[in-house]
């Protein structure tokens, strides 16, 4: 069983709604990750927090919002999206620090997103 | 050119068959070389880390070559339980581990 919970696991929103995706790991991992991942497409990066700062944002549109309110928590807040913004959304989370075998990256279930 | 290229697939293969998924990455400044395994409509789960030494566990074997920067997994006595999407990730660091992962391969195993 994966250790990084993620809620809601559906969410059905319409393009005026504001909700949010929340994320939780208790590993003490200090990198957090958000990927968003469509049907038969693999997972693409969209933001990575490093120590609770945000270290990368892969030009994401800005009513994809990332907060992360400490070492443990990650959220994306949602606002005004459109349809073609439904997808899987996962979270994840590693060790901070190099790259290494050992730096292994881990998934949650993902929060499944439409958006009507 | 895609920073990481995978076999297309699907590989439809009986039980028992010996399968190899091959995978080339661009960057050079890879540091760290994974398999994920993602079954449909899950989340995609650490298979194995990738050495140029080579690693196995159990029926599965990876292998990596740095100067041809190819990335290979074979799979041997196949399972029904072994269908699922297998992702090549190549990772560059930077204070945090940056994915980049393939199209993905499906397998399917059948009696």
């Amino acid at each position: 069983d994966t250790e990084v919970t993620q809620t809601p696991k559906h969410l059905v929103m319409g393009m005026t709604n504001k909700k949010s995706l929340k994320c939780e790991q208790h590993m003490g991992h200090r990198a957090m990750y958000w990927y968003k991942q469509k049907a038969k497409k693999p997972p693409e990066l969209m933001f990575v927090y490093s120590y609770e700062k945000l270290s990368i944002n892969e030009s994401v549109p800005s009513r994809f919002s990332p907060e992360c309110p400490n070492s443990s928590l990650l959220n994306l807040h949602l606002h005004a999206l459109q349809p073609e913004d439904s997808a899987l959304y996962l979270c994840a989370s590693s060790q901070a620090g190099a790259g290494g075998s050992g730096n292994t990256i881990y998934f949650g279930e993902g929060s499944w997103l439409t958006v009507v | 050119r895609k920073e990481v290229e995978q076999d297309p697939g699907p590989f439809n293969v009986p039980e028992g068959a010996t399968v190899a998924f091959n995978c080339t990455y661009s960057n050079s400044a890879s540091q760290s070389f994974f398999w994920y395994r993602q079954d449909c409509r899950k989340e995609p789960k650490l298979l194995m880390s990738v050495y140029s030494s080579g690693n196995e566990d159990g029926r599965f074997t990876a292998q990596l070559n740095r100067a041809s920067q190819y990335i290979s997994l074979l799979i041997r006595d196949s399972k029904l339980s072994d269908s699922a999407t297998y992702l090549c990730v190549v990772t560059r660091s930077g204070g945090y581990n940056k994915l980049i992962f393939g199209a993905g391969t499906r397998l399917a195993v059948h009696p």
